[in-house]
């Protein structure tokens, strides 16, 4: 079992639409989260982190923690063709980071 | 406030070759790490440093993968001898401390021929 999954779409959304990712992770023990954005040819870029359950919202993103589910999201609202990317989840455990392999999110003009 | 920087920015070998990159994280980062990261999958950790100590290593493939840092400040990831399945981009990044927000570098694409 991998430590962190996700869905690796590709993900379609009509601009203006709000935009869901998903992630699961296998160890209960694993203390942060965090979502990366990565443009094609570029290198990852911190959208933003969460450390306790429920909501954190920064701009049109929120993440959305459940630990007792080891499930993380990303909800992108008022989705914009520039939001098109791949969009990686990762989880720190101990001294250990794990990256899901992405999903790769379209957003139709 | 400069961010990570990484060279080569990209490297062309043939196998059984030895290539090394080199990384200078963003000023009064304690913490660097080096990723490997392959066409169409997340980065893997190899190794990270806390000033010029190694935190984990433990999927850094030791018999030909090797890294140091020194001083602290700067890092070094080497190769030797390179396989096919190295080619890949090698990605550097910082962090204030362990579990801190890392920073990452534009990344070293290497292709192993």
């Amino acid at each position: 079992q991998k430590e962190v999954e996700q869905n690796s779409g590709p993900l379609s959304v009509p601009e203006g639409a709000i935009a869901s990712l998903n992630c699961t992770y296998s160890d209960r023990g694993s203390q942060s989260f965090f979502w990366y954005r990565q443009y094609s040819g570029k290198s990852p870029e911190l959208i933003m982190f969460i450390y306790s359950n429920g909501d954190k919202e920064d701009g049109r993103f929120t993440a959305q923690l459940n630990k007792a589910s080891q499930y993380v999201s990303l909800l992108i609202r008022d989705s914009q063709p520039s939001d098109s990317a791949t969009y990686l989840c990762a989880v720190r455990t101990g001294n250990q980071f794990y990256f899901g392999t992405g999903t790769s999110l379209t957003v139709i003009p | 406030e400069a961010g990570v920087a990484q060279s080569p920015r990209y490297k062309i070998i043939e196998k059984r070759q030895s290539v090394a990159f080199w990384c200078n994280p963003i000023s009064g980062h304690a913490t660097l790490y080096w990723y490997q990261q392959i066409l169409g999958q997340g980065p893997k950790l190899l190794i990270q440093f806390q000033n010029n100590g190694v935190v984990d290593d433990s999927q850094l493939p030791k018999d030909r993968f090797s890294a140091e840092r020194l001083k602290g400040v700067d890092s070094t990831l080497k190769i030797q001898p390179a396989k096919l399945e190295d080619s890949a981009v090698y990605l550097c990044a910082s962090s204030l401390g362990i579990g801190e927000t890392q920073y990452f570098g534009p990344g070293t694409r290497l292709l192993v021929l």
